[in-house]
């Protein structure tokens, strides 16, 4: 069974500063992997997905991941925050092969809270 | 394009009673997905259904059910309510459930919170 772990349950930083928000996951199997981002009172907003290809991924509003497979990590960055990026992010993995149907993995979260 | 709507948004119900919640997925997505968000075990997957059918279940005891519509509308039952129930639940949909098309990731709506006292 996979398993997500999200290193940071806060990360506190100030306004235009860079961020990396850390995930590892443990899984006997192929990948899937996402991050989304929860406003307060909202649901799950898709940020980023690595599926194949390229490890370097690009996601909505500046952010982006890294997947390194043999760290089994797949950490987001943006290099500026706003204000607005305050909120909880997380880390999800879904099993490859295609029967795990609707059925993601997620971590515990990170609150993200930027001051001015 | 409309997205996920979830209602109601609140419920309040009281421990021993049952609770019915309803989710519209976007239009065109034939999956549709359920998870239990607390603080405690945070996001937990319940089931996900596909053309009607039940195709993948999370570890809930029975008195979580669910069901879809020819429409692909889906409901999600709770029986003999808890305390622990408690939660914000979360629909999500998507074209075809699996992960493996770039077309297909889960969205989600706002949630029902429910509050059992």
């Amino acid at each position: 069974a996979q398993s997500v772990t999200q290193l940071d349950s806060q990360v506190p930083v100030f306004e235009e500063a860079p961020v990396e928000l850390r995930c590892n996951y443990s899984s006997s199997v192929s990948v899937y992997l996402f991050w989304y981002v929860q406003y307060p009172n909202q649901g799950l907003q898709l940020l980023l997905k690595y599926l194949s290809g390229s490890t370097l991924v690009k996601g909505i509003n500046g952010f982006e991941a890294e997947f390194n497979k043999s760290q089994t990590s797949f950490h987001l960055r943006k290099p500026s925050v706003h204000i607005s990026d305050t909120a909880e992010y997380f880390c999800a993995v879904s099993e490859g092969g295609g029967t795990s149907y609707g059925k993601l993995t997620f971590g515990q979260g990170t609150i993200l809270t930027v001051h001015p | 394009k409309a997205g996920v709507t979830q209602t109601p948004r609140y419920l309040i119900k009281t421990r021993g009673q049952q609770v019915t919640l309803s989710c519209s997925p976007i239009s065109g997505h034939r999956s549709v997905s359920w998870y239990q968000q607390t603080p405690g075990q945070g996001l937990q997957f319940l089931f996900e259904y596909f053309s009607e059918t039940q195709r993948n279940k999370g570890n809930f005891p029975g008195r979580f059910s669910g069901r879809q519509f020819s429409n692909s509308r889906s409901e999600m039952n709770v029986s003999t309510l808890e305390l622990g129930d408690s939660a914000l639940y979360l629909c999500a949909s998507s074209r075809t459930g699996g992960f493996s098309s770039y077309n297909s990731p889960l969205h989600f709506g706002n949630g029902t919170r429910l509050t059992v006292t």
